[in-house]
């Protein structure tokens, strides 16, 4: 069965300061891997893709990394700022089929900035 | 830029009532889904639409039907609510469901069912 493990599950940090945050799956096929933030009361909205070339990639203070030999992604926040402080989901996408959608999520990481 | 809008925001039900949980988007986009996000697990897929006309179910349809009556609208019915349907339901969108393509999602739709 496809799985995205997220963790830590919540995450308290001071303003300025830099998380990683951690997601492991046993997706397969593998086509690619997104990470979401979602704000309190919203939906998520899409911050990076993987694919399975690419180890890192960048979106302004968001920086995901993905390891696809032990199935790893991490995403690194530097900076913090009071506005990160939302939930982080990583979406694993499975080769397309035609058994159509092929996404799994993970639980997310709630993340907290602190002033 | 409206996107995906899903209505209505907040509703509370009493167990057997019925309801639908409207949505449609404005990008043109073929394949539209339906999911439920409970509180410490992922969002699951309830029911997607891969293009107009067709639909098909996800990993929790029990319980729910959907109709995708346009290209832009997909519906999401609940005949008999139960209190395990508590939950809050996300719709979205993708251009196709090429695993490539962004989906997009709208803003939520809080549903209690007493």
């Amino acid at each position: 069965k496809n799985q995205v493990e997220q963790s830590p599950q919540s995450l308290i940090i001071l303003e300025g300061k830099n998380c990683t945050l951690q997601c492991n799956y046993t997706v397969s096929p593998f086509s690619n891997l997104r990470w979401y933030k979602q704000d309190t009361g919203r939906g998520p909205v899409s911050l990076t893709i993987m694919t399975f070339s690419e180890n890192t990639k960048s979106n302004g203070r968001y920086t995901a990394t993905l390891d696809a030999d032990t199935k790893q992604s991490s995403l690194h926040i530097t900076a913090s700022q009071l506005s990160d402080s939302a939930s982080y989901i990583c979406v694993v996408s499975a080769v397309n089929n035609n058994a159509g959608n092929m996404l799994t999520f993970g639980g997310g990481t709630r993340l907290m900035v602190k002033p | 830029n409206a996107g995906v809008t899903q209505t209505p925001k907040f509703q509370v039900l009493k167990t057997g009532q019925s309801m639908t949980l409207q949505c449609a988007q404005d990008m043109n986009h073929n394949s539209m889904y339906w999911y439920r996000q409970d509180p410490g697990m992922g969002l699951r897929l309830i029911y997607y639409s891969a293009s107009e006309g067709t639909t098909d179910k996800g990993e929790v349809p029990n319980g729910y039907n959907v109709s995708r009556l346009n290209k832009r609208e997909f519906s999401l019915r609940l005949e008999s609510a139960a209190p395990s349907q508590t939950s809050v339901y996300f719709c979205a969108s993708r251009f196709d469901r090429d695993s490539g393509n962004t989906i997009y999602f709208g803003e939520g739709s809080w549903l209690t069912v007493v």
